[in-house]
């Protein structure tokens, strides 16, 4: 299993949607997970913390399954700001806590 | 806002040219990474500090060297570069939970 693995997309979905995508990881040990947002040409920034089972914040949750190690975030009612790539990261593990990225999930939310 | 100031911002060089990239933090943050992100690479850890004058290797080190000689700047530089350095260039610094805060990038271009 590679490290942190998400499906890259594009989700072209209407506005007022649900959708939800998921990320895979390998270092078992993980115990804090993040979600970040990228617009386009622009740095990530971060969107959610996971440190237990999920998380919520207004439109967005973040789940967390440990058993198969994989996170999820959905995001409902979709509105076009929400147009974006959306990046799960997993810390790799050992003293420096050091992040590993996913390749990203690219959402397009339509009129 | 965390801070995080990079430059420059834009850059385009010649092939076998030194280039430094700077990046200046004003949070008195322990420690600072430098990422590349290429399309369908995601970010890759280049080199990161853990303080001043500590710093390490990331998975793509190759070509890159740093410094880090005070605690707000953290500086990248390419010896002798190369079109395959040709990327966006993001600096962060760890926040108090492990996650990440970016910098703006730097769009670097090797002709």
């Amino acid at each position: 299993r590679k490290e942190v693995e998400q499906d890259p997309g594009p989700f072209n979905v209407p506005e007022g949607a649900t959708v939800a995508f998921n990320c895979t990881y390998s270092n078992s040990a993980s115990q804090s997970f993040f979600w970040y947002r990228q617009d386009c040409r622009k740095e990530p920034k971060l969107l959610m913390s996971v440190y237990s089972s999920g998380n919520e914040d207004g439109r967005f949750t973040a789940q967390l399954n440990r058993a198969s190690q994989y996170i999820s975030l959905l995001i409902r009612d979709s509105k076009l700001s929400d147009s974006a790539t959306y990046l799960c990261v997993v810390p790799k593990g050992g003293s420096q806590g050091n992040l590993i990225f996913g390749k990203g999930t690219k959402l397009s939310v339509k009129p | 806002d965390a801070g995080i100031t990079q430059s420059p911002r834009h850059k385009v060089t010649e092939t076998g040219t030194p280039v430094t990239l700077r990046c200046h933090q004003t949070e008195n943050h322990r420690y600072m990474y430098w990422y590349r992100q290429d399309p369908g690479h995601g970010l890759r850890l280049i080199h990161y500090s853990y303080g001043v004058k500590d710093t390490d290797k990331g998975e793509v080190s190759d070509g890159y060297s740093v410094s880090r000689s005070k605690t707000e700047d953290f500086l990248l530089t390419l010896e002798s570069a190369t079109s395959s350095q040709t990327s966006v260039y993001f600096c962060a610094i760890k926040g108090s939970s492990t996650e990440a805060f970016f910098g703006q990038g730097t769009r670097l271009t090797v002709v």
